[in-house]
């Protein structure tokens, strides 16, 4: 089983919808979560982390942790044809960070 | 400019050469750390630092060596490169803030081992 586990997509939404996109997590010891975003031939760029259960909200973005169900999402809310890209979750305790091998996005004009 | 720079961006080599890569932060950062990532795995650490005296191996350190010469540079060499090094290489840095450890990623380099 992999450390942090993402659907690899690719997930496609019309522009203007909800781009929902998940990572589970094995480390229950795991304290802190991040979503970055990767455009295709460019480094991951941090957009969203969240340490605490529940919903961060930033922009257009909400994080949401569960950290019972061991569970991190991300919602994208209005997608713009520019959220096109691959979504890394990463997952940290301690020292160590794990990422995901990342969902594709893909929004349609 | 850029907080965290890679060089070279791109490499083109033979197996069994010897190849450096390098990496240079401004962010005045203490940890920096050296990732490959490969279509389907996703990114792959190999080494990281906290600081100039402390280097600790990652999940895929075979094949790789580094070198913190400074606090605000890290190295990578690949002692003899063989085909299957060919990757993205991307550096990167993290503070101590907020008690996480987010980070803050070079451009990174291709390089393609022949």
């Amino acid at each position: 089983q992999k450390e942090v586990e993402q659907n690899s997509g690719p997930l496609s939404v019309p522009e203007g919808a909800i781009a929902s996109l998940n990572c589970t997590y094995s480390d229950r010891g795991s304290q802190s979560f991040f979503w970055y975003r990767q455009y295709s031939g460019k480094s991951p760029e941090l957009i969203m982390f969240i340490y605490s259960n529940g919903d961060k909200e930033d922009g257009r973005f909400t994080a949401q942790l569960n950290k019972a169900s061991q569970y991190v999402s991300l919602l994208i809310r209005d997608s713009q044809p520019s959220d096109s890209a691959t979504y890394l979750c990463a997952v940290g305790g301690g020292f160590k960070t794990i990422f995901g091998a990342g969902t594709r996005l893909f929004v349609k004009a | 400019d850029a907080d965290v720079t890679q060089t070279p961006r791109n490499r083109i080599t033979k197996t069994g050469k010897r190849i450096m890569l390098e990496c240079s932060q401004t962010k005045g950062h203490d940890r920096m750390y050296w990732y490959r990532q490969d279509p389907g795995l996703g990114l792959r650490l190999i080494y990281y630092s906290f600081d100039v005296k402390d280097i600790n191996k990652g999940e895929i350190s075979d094949g790789y060596s580094v070198s913190r010469q400074a606090q605000a540079k890290f190295s990578l060499s690949l002692e003899s490169a063989i085909p299957n090094q060919t990757a993205l290489y991307f550096c990167a840095t993290s503070g101590l803030s907020g008690g996480g450890n987010e980070q803050f990623f070079g451009p990174g380099t291709r390089l393609t081992v022949l």
